[in-house]
């Protein structure tokens, strides 16, 4: 069975820092891997996939995450945090039972972008 | 070409009513999967429908039921409602049951 595990359900960090969002899979088969971001009241936004291509992902919004397997890790980066990225992040793992292929999130975590 | 949209957007309903929400899949589109995301937590697996059929289950109870129609679009049924039902149900649509799942902006649900 495929699993995530975001480490720190709150994050903050000044205008300009640097962004590490932590998130560890756990899967015995190769992952299909996702970051979201939502805003408040609002839905699922993707920012970037993992999908057993290159291991440096690049996304939108200044975003990449690098999937290590070694470390089972796809940890989500940002050079330099803006205070629109204020949001919650969520990691995911694609899983598949009997057939099923069902995304698997971990419970988030929420960014705070102080100025 | 248009995205993944769900209605209604927010709706209050008290405990024990009942409740559809509804999905149109992007399109091209043959499969839909839904989720609820409970206040604070990540998004949970309902169900998925894929060409009409239920194609697999999360850890749900029965009342929570869904349908999926002859052009792909997709309702989720929640008979006799609980406080714990309140949350964002979310609308998953894919080409295929092993695609990747573009989401809906969701469908708010409070039960007082």
């Amino acid at each position: 069975a495929q699993s995530v595990t975001q480490l720190g359900s709150h994050v903050s960090v000044s205008e300009g820092a640097l962004v590490l969002l932590r998130c560890n899979y756990s899967s015995s088969v190769p992952p299909y891997l996702f970051w979201y971001v939502q805003y408040p009241n609002q839905g699922l936004q993707l920012l970037l996939k993992y999908t057993s291509a290159a291991t440096l992902v690049k996304g939108i919004n200044g975003f990449e995450a690098e999937f290590k397997k070694s470390e089972t890790s796809f940890h989500l980066t940002k050079p330099s945090a803006h205070l629109s990225d204020a949001a919650e992040y969520f990691c995911a793992v694609r899983g598949d039972t009997s057939g099923t292929y069902k995304y698997i999130f971990g419970t988030g975590t929420r960014l705070k972008v102080l100025a | 070409e248009t995205g993944v949209t769900q209605s209604p957007t927010h709706l209050i309903k008290t405990r024990g009513q009942q409740v559809t929400l509804r999905c149109s899949s992007q399109s091209g589109h043959n499969t839909v999967s839904w989720y609820q995301q409970a206040l604070g937590q990540g998004p949970q697996f309902i169900f998925q429908y894929y060409r009409e059929e239920e194609n697999g289950r999360g850890n749900f109870p029965p009342r929570f039921s869904g349908l999926q129609f002859p052009n792909y679009s997709s309702e989720l049924n929640v008979n006799a409602l609980e406080l714990d039902d309140s949350a964002l149900y979310l609308c998953a649509s894919s080409s295929g049951q092993d695609n990747e799942q573009f989401f809906g902006p969701g469908t708010r649900l409070t039960v007082l």
